[in-house]
């Protein structure tokens, strides 16, 4: 069974930095792009950043180009996301994603993990 | 304020057939973008509904189908049934190889 399981999640203060993890298994990691989504509570989805197989594509929303840094372990078959300076409005429930292939370009997403919910406050 | 324009609600009665439109630009769904679509139940991860415009995926019932014309695309529920009640997404990508969502759509079935 194709799994995709986030971690690291919590409360931070504003300005601080928090690393996510996404732990996959059930399919060969590094045949696929992935992706992290994000969605604000109440609100709709955010596509975050994408990072192709092997690393040499990596693309950000402008919303965290600067502050947010995606990579890869293909050795561990794991996603992470570093955030730094992290601010109010980056409070969201962040979603590991799958693209079909091993390039980010015109991806759509399956399958999704069950979220890590990020608060960012003071 | 998204870049995809989906309408905020769309009702039906069971049975009925509803459409969602998903508004883009010439910098994404006009360049020639795929349009994907997800189901979204609250507490639960999203679900790929339709893929690259038109396809669906395995599992999927052919009750819902997807199209696209020009910068716009719709999904298409027929048979309208009490489980479709749900958030309903579009997604494509734009020329910088950005994804994009719309804002979403919620289907209340009456």
């Amino acid at each position: 069974e194709v799994q995709l399981v986030e971690s690291g999640g919590g409360l931070i203060q504003p300005g601080r930095s928090l690393r996510l993890s996404c732990a996959a298994s059930g399919f060969i990691f590094h045949d696929y792009a992935m992706h992290w989504v994000r969605q604000v509570p109440g609100k709709g989805l955010e596509w975050v950043s994408g990072i192709s197989w092997n690393s040499d594509r990596i693309v950000y929303a402008d919303s965290v180009k600067g502050r947010f840094t995606i990579s890869r372990d293909n050795a561990k078959n794991s996603l992470h996301l570093q955030m730094n300076s992290l601010k109010t409005e980056d409070t969201a429930l962040y979603y590991c994603t799958r693209g079909p292939t091993v390039t980010i370009e015109y991806n759509w997403f399956d399958p999704w993990g069950q979220g890590t919910l990020v608060t960012v406050s003071s | 304020q998204s870049v995809l324009t989906q309408p905020p609600s769309v009702s039906g009665a069971p049975g009925q057939r509803i459409t969602i439109s998903c508004t883009g630009s010439s910098s994404n769904i006009g360049a020639g973008s795929d349009v994907h679509w997800y189901q979204h139940l609250p507490g639960t991860a999203p679900k790929l509904l339709i893929y690259a415009d038109t396809h669906r995926p395995s599992g999927v019932p052919d009750r819902f189908s997807g199209s696209k014309s020009g910068t716009s695309a719709s999904l298409a529920i027929t048979g309208l049934q009490a489980e479709d009640e749900a958030d309903y997404y579009c997604q494509s990508f734009d020329s910088n190889m950005r994804g994009v969502f719309g804002g979403g759509t919620k289907v209340t079935v009456l």
